[in-house]
């Protein structure tokens, strides 16, 4: 069956890094694209962007372009969310998603708290 | 951008209860995809393009909509139906964008 597994829970001071993996199963990895999306405490789903799994082509929404990096371990299936110079700010879940041209699968989030 | 504007925020409808939430575009948009999340759970694909169900979704549940004014309809609200709900929309000439969602209650 299709899953999208994500890693573990993260505690981050400000200014630190966090990576955050997406590992597919379950269909071919390179044919949907993979996108990711955040959802602060107690707020609504913010898109983020998406990552081109066949070219590893980035594309970022405006508020995500800068500090965020979408990465790619085709041979490993996996998805990477890399977020530096992390702020207070960027606490919330982070959610990947298979594209179709919906979202039909979802990983199951990390918890990303950045506190000092 | 495209922003979408989800109405009510929140609500509360008793079980048999005739429910509606819409969902308006700032600009047209060709189908709108619909979305349930649970409390510490990851949101799971309801409707889409327009008036699709998901697999597993009831079919209590119904979408309509064209342009830039779009709607979930629940014909009898069920317990289970409680829920936040949010909109989507992918265009072209829009980055992706959700609506603010839609809290719905049992009463």
């Amino acid at each position: 069956q299709i899953q999208l597994v994500q890693s573990g829970p993260e505690l981050k001071k400000p200014g630190e890094s966090v990576k955050i993996s997406c590992k597919a199963s379950g269909y071919t990895f390179t044919d949907y694209a993979m996108h990711w999306v955040k959802q602060a405490p107690g707020k609504g789903l913010k898109w983020m962007g998406w990552i081109n799994t066949y070219t590893g082509k980035p594309t970022y929404a405006d508020d995500f372009k800068g500090r965020f990096v979408f990465s790619l371990e085709a041979s490993a299936s996996t998805a990477n969310l890399q977020i530096s110079n992390l702020k207070n700010e960027d606490t919330a879940t982070y959610f990947c998603a298979r594209q179709i041209y919906y979202f039909d699968y979802w990983g199951q989030g990390v918890m990303v708290t950045v506190s000092s | 951008e495209i922003v979408l504007t989800q109405s009510p925020t929140t609500m509360a409808a008793s079980p048999g209860e005739k429910v509606t939430i819409t969902c308006r575009a700032s600009s047209s948009v060709s189908y709108m995809h619909w979305y349930q999340q649970k409390p510490g759970a990851s949101p799971k694909p309801w409707i889409y393009d327009t008036s699709k169900l998901a697999s597993g979704v009831p079919n209590r549940f119904s979408g309509s909509g064209s342009g830039t004014s779009y709607s979930l309809t629940i014909s009898s609200m069920e317990t289970e139906d409680t829920a936040t709900y949010y909109c989507q929309q992918w265009s072209s000439n829009s980055p992706i964008t959700f609506g603010s969602g839609t809290k719905l209650e049992i009463k």
